[in-house]
């Protein structure tokens, strides 16, 4: 039984730019959330999918932006992309609000 | 407002110690939960256990176990006879059911150093 996977695992850019990040959910999981976790900071909640809407959403800008698809997978998409972006990027998958399984994050460095 | 603190930034033991990592929560809800995981210098947040508001009851498993207080807000794990392995960030997290979204709120983390 695979767990949650992202892709990639690592990725520059720079400023300015735009990055798509993705993600698949544990088998039989139907939710999925975004995480950035800053360097020596805890994960921080970005916005969740469920039924291929936003459910909710912490507090970020609208710069970052997601999609879930029928099969449950999700992007993340970031415009504009500042160097504060830089963090490791966490999807973290779950059913029925049963507890989050996460992924093994895409780590984001913009120059 | 939710909260999560972990006034312990970094531990430093000796393998074979015991070690107690603190976590103190705020919460208005009377239903939530309560998690901790571990992150490994690899990066992924693995699952340690999750607890909700209604089971006071310690728990242990092997080396690991947890003591649940909700008249300290406090959730705090303790590892037996500590091993080189479990050096790592460990991060407590609630989610409150009115959210019902099990969005995870994670407090700053704690730094684990087991040396040998």
């Amino acid at each position: 039984d695979a767990g949650v996977t992202q892709s990639p695992t690592h990725l520059i850019k720079t400023r300015g730019q735009q990055v798509t990040l993705r993600c698949s959910p544990k088998s039989g999981h139907d939710t999925v959330s975004w995480y950035q976790q800053a360097l020596g900071q805890g994960p921080q909640f970005i916005f969740q999918y469920y039924e291929e809407e936003e459910r909710q959403r912490g507090n970020f800008p609208d710069r970052f932006s997601g999609h879930q698809f029928p099969n449950y997978s999700s992007e993340l998409n970031v415009n504009a992309l500042l160097l504060g972006d830089s963090a490791l990027y966490l999807c973290a998958s779950s059913y029925l609000a049963g507890g989050e399984f996460f992924g093994p994050g895409t780590r984001l460095t913009v120059l | 407002a939710q909260k999560v603190t972990q006034a312990q930034t970094e531990i430093s033991v000796v393998e074979k110690e015991d070690v107690t990592l603190d976590c103190v929560y705020e919460t208005r809800d009377t239903t939530y939960y309560l998690f901790w995981y571990k992150q490994p210098p690899s990066g992924e947040l693995v699952f340690l256990i999750r607890r909700n508001s209604f089971d006071e009851q310690n728990e242990i498993s092997g080396r690991y176990s947890w003591n649940f207080q909700k008249s300290t807000s406090s959730f705090n794990f303790t590892i037996t006879a500590s091993q080189v392995v479990d050096s790592a960030v460990y991060f407590c997290a609630l989610s409150e059911d009115s959210s019902n979204t099990g969005k995870l709120i994670f407090g700053q983390g704690t730094t684990l150093q087991v040396k040998p």
